[in-house]
């Protein structure tokens, strides 16, 4: 049974800083893994999908990174916003269809 | 491109009572998924449809079914309702033209509120 833990589950960081969430996930027979964002009370917002083949995969402020001999992914968020306050959660497929999540990351920049 | 839509947006049922949600997907989107969000046990995925049938199951009693239209579009419904089952109901829909490799897009999700 897949597990997927993300750490920490919460953050706090000054405006400007460059910060790193983490993502572990025990089974590594995965076909790709996603990270989101969700604003409270809202639905998931999709930022990066790496497939398993890949190693990392960029857009704009956001870098994600995956290695799944180790069970483990990234996402580096670089010169925070207050914006980017949100929870971030990674998901794990490892069927068509049927995804496992993190519990998230919830991040708050603070002006 | 129109998004995920789920109708209705909130819900309020009482114990005992059955409820029915509604998620249209992405046009073209022949996948749906649907997750329950509580606090305490995060995002759990409940079921995945394609063409009609369900793909894939997770582990929740059989109160919970859901089906999907030839349009794509997909209802689950959630029977005896308890006080538990009060939670986000999140459905994403994807292309699903082969295992993985596709991005999952999300609804808004439907907050039930069982008293």
């Amino acid at each position: 049974k897949q597990e997927v833990t993300q750490i920490p589950a919460a953050l706090s960081v000054p405006e400007g800083e460059n910060l790193v969430l983490n993502c572990s996930f025990t089974d590594s027979a995965i076909y790709n893994l996603q990270w989101f964002r969700q604003d409270p009370g809202k639905g998931l917002t999709s930022l990066l999908l790496i497939q398993s083949s890949q190693r990392e995969q960029t857009s704009g402020r956001l870098n994600a990174s995956l290695d799944k001999s180790s069970g483990r992914s990234t996402l580096y968020i670089a010169a925070s916003q207050p914006g980017d306050s949100a929870t971030y959660l990674c998901a794990v497929n490892t069927n068509a269809g049927k995804s496992t999540f993190g519990d998230g990351t919830t991040l708050t920049v603070k002006p | 491109k129109a998004g995920v839509t789920q109708t209705p947006r909130y819900l309020i049922k009482t114990r005992g009572q059955q409820v029915t949600l509604s998620c249209s997907p992405i046009s073209g989107h022949r996948s749906v998924s649907w997750y329950q969000q509580t606090p305490g046990q995060g995002l759990q995925f409940l079921f995945e449809y394609f063409s009609e049938t369900q793909r894939n199951k997770g582990n929740f009693p059989g109160r919970f079914s859901g089906r999907q239209f030839s349009n794509s579009r997909s209802e689950m419904n959630v029977s005896t309702l308890e006080l538990g089952d009060s939670a986000l109901y999140l459905c994403a829909s994807s292309l699903s033209q082969g295992y993985g490799q596709e991005t999952q897009y999300f609804g808004p999700g439907t907050r039930l509120l069982v008293l």
